[in-house]
């Protein structure tokens, strides 16, 4: 059974520091990977998406890895600025069955950026 | 609408009865989840269909819980005698085709009391 684990539970950082956010699976046979963000109260938001033979994806001043072999991601925000501040989740899509884009999801990351 | 929408956005019940949530996905999207989030947790999986058959329901809790998909496109979850438990936020998401970029929707609160 696939596990998520995400790193830390929780961050607080000042304004225009670069950040990273470390996610872990267990089972190295997935489709591909995302980072959602989500706002208190509200659904998710796709912020990046990789698939399995690519190693990373960028979006702005997100910038997304993924090692496979070694079941890691990790999302890195360059200049962080307190708009940034939300949960972000972790999440891969297991390869083989018939459950294509089924997600197993970490706990997330509640991000805090203060002025 | 252009995103997922999901109704009601907030259901308070009483324990033992029946509730049902509605998902209206994103036009053309084949793929349709309905996940379950607990205060502090990630989401986790319920039910996978793929157009109008259930592909996937291993993440039903229990036999008090269903979803339907007739037409392939709005999903119903039913949840019968409900219970303090099932307290959480039911999240829908589509996509195109089930392995592309999954689109949520806000959520249904739902609040047993």
């Amino acid at each position: 059974k696939q596990e998520v684990t995400q790193i830390p539970a929780a961050l607080s950082v000042p304004e225009g520091e670069n950040l990273v956010l470390n996610c872990s699976f267990t089972d190295s046979a997935i489709y591909n990977l995302q980072w959602f963000r989500q706002d208190p109260g509200k659904g998710l938001t796709s912020l990046l998406l990789i698939q399995s033979s690519q190693r990373e994806q960028t979006s702005g001043r997100l910038n997304a890895s993924l090692d496979k072999s070694s079941g890691r991601s990790t999302l890195y925000i360059a200049a962080s600025q307190p708009g940034d501040s939300a949960t972000y989740l972790c999440a891969v899509s297991d390869a083989g069955g018939t459950s294509y884009g089924k997600l197993t999801f970490g706990q997330g990351t509640i991000l805090t950026v203060h002025p | 609408g252009a995103g997922v929408s999901q109704t009601p956005s907030n259901k308070v019940t009483e324990k033992g009865k029946y509730v049902e949530l509605r998902c209206d996905p994103i036009s053309g999207h084949t793929a349709l989840y309905w996940y379950r989030q607990s205060l502090g947790q990630g989401p986790e999986f319920l039910i996978y269909f793929q157009g109008t058959g259930a592909a996937d329901d291993s993440g039903l809790p229990n036999d008090r819980f269903f979803a339907v998909r007739p037409e392939g496109s709005v999903s119903t979850l039913k949840i019968q005698r409900t219970e303090r438990g099932d307290s959480a936020v039911y999240l829908c998401a589509s996509s195109w085709r089930g392995t592309q970029k999954a689109f949520f929707g806000q959520g249904t609160r739902l609040t047993v009391v």
